[in-house]
C-alpha cells in the first residue's frame, strides 16, 4: 500500500518562529510536491522536487523554503512564520515525468496534511 | 493558459439521487492528462482517475462515471446512487507542460453533501 506520511497532523507555532513541515513517502517516486490548501483557493503549489537536491519554485514560494537530501524525504520550511501562513500543507509524490512521452505522467499520492496555525 | 475550473462549489443531494460534477480546463496542450480526487473529512486526497487526452473514452467503476468531452474541455464525475460516505471535497486537476515540465494544475473543489 502507498504512503505518503507528514510528521504533523496538527502544529501550532508563532510569529517568527521557523518551522519545519517534514514529509517522508515510501513508494521510491522521483517527484515530491508541497501545496497549501486555503478555503475557496484550492490547492496551490509551493515547490516541488524531481530528484534529489533538485528543486523548482511552484506558484507561491515566497516565505518557504524546501530541502530534499534522500529521495523518500521532501522537508518545507518556513523561515520565519508569519500568521498569513496558517493553512492546511500538503505533500505529494509521484513518479516521474518523461517530458517527451506522453503516456508517463502520473497520478499524485498525498499525505493526511498539516494544519499548520501561527499566532 | 493552464486552469481548471470547478464552477459548483457545494452540492447537497439526498442519499441515492445520482449527481455530477462538472469540471472545465483550458490547456493548449495536444498531450495532458485530467485527474479527479477525493478529500473525505479525514483530510487526506485520494486518487480517483487518470485520463489522458488521447483517451477520449468514459470510464466507469462501480457508481463511479467520468464524461471526458475534448469538444466541450469538460471531465465531468458522475456517482450514482450517491451514499453518505461520498460527501467529500472533489478536485479535478490538469497536467499540462509548463515551461518545459508537466505540472499539476487543481481547481477549488466542489464540496458534496450527501444527506441520509
Amino acid at each position: 500500500d502507498v504512503k505518503v506520511t507528514q510528521s504533523s497532523r496538527y502544529l501550532v507555532k508563532r510569529t517568527g518562529e521557523k518551522v519545519f513541515l517534514e514529509c517522508v513517502q515510501d513508494m521510491d517516486h522521483e517527484n515530491m510536491f508541497w501545496y497549501r490548501q486555503d478555503p475557496g483557493l484550492g490547492l496551490r503549489l509551493i515547490y516541488f522536487s524531481y530528484d534529489v537536491k533538485m528543486k523548482e519554485k511552484g506558484d507561491i514560494p515566497e516565505g518557504y523554503s524546501v530541502s530534499r537530501e534522500k529521495k523518500e524525504r521532501f522537508s518545507l520550511i518556513l523561515e520565519s512564520a508569519s500568521t498569513n501562513q496558517t493553512s492546511m500543507y500538503l505533500c505529494a509524490s509521484s513518479s516521474l515525468f518523461a517530458g517527451d512521452s506522453p503516456r508517463r505522467v502520473y497520478e499524485q499520492y498525498f499525505g493526511p496534511g498539516t494544519r499548520l496555525t501561527v499566532t | 493558459a493552464q486552469k481548471v475550473t470547478q464552477a459548483q462549489t457545494e452540492i447537497s443531494v439526498v442519499e441515492k439521487e445520482d449527481v455530477t460534477l462538472d469540471c472545465v480546463y483550458e490547456t493548449r496542450d495536444t498531450t495532458y492528462y485530467l485527474f479527479w480526487y477525493k478529500q473525505p473529512p479525514s483530510g487526506e486526497l485520494v486518487f480517483l482517475i487518470r485520463r489522458n487526452s488521447f483517451d477520449e473514452q468514459n470510464e466507469i467503476s462501480g457508481r463511479y462515471s467520468w464524461n471526458f468531452q475534448k469538444s466541450t474541455s469538460s471531465f465531468n464525475f458522475t456517482i450514482t446512487a450517491s451514499q453518505v460516505v461520498d460527501s467529500a471535497v472533489y478536485f479535478c486537476a490538469l497536467s499540462a507542460r509548463i515551461l518545459g515540465t508537466y505540472k499539476y494544475i487543481f481547481g477549488t473543489g466542489t464540496r458534496l453533501k450527501v444527506l441520509a
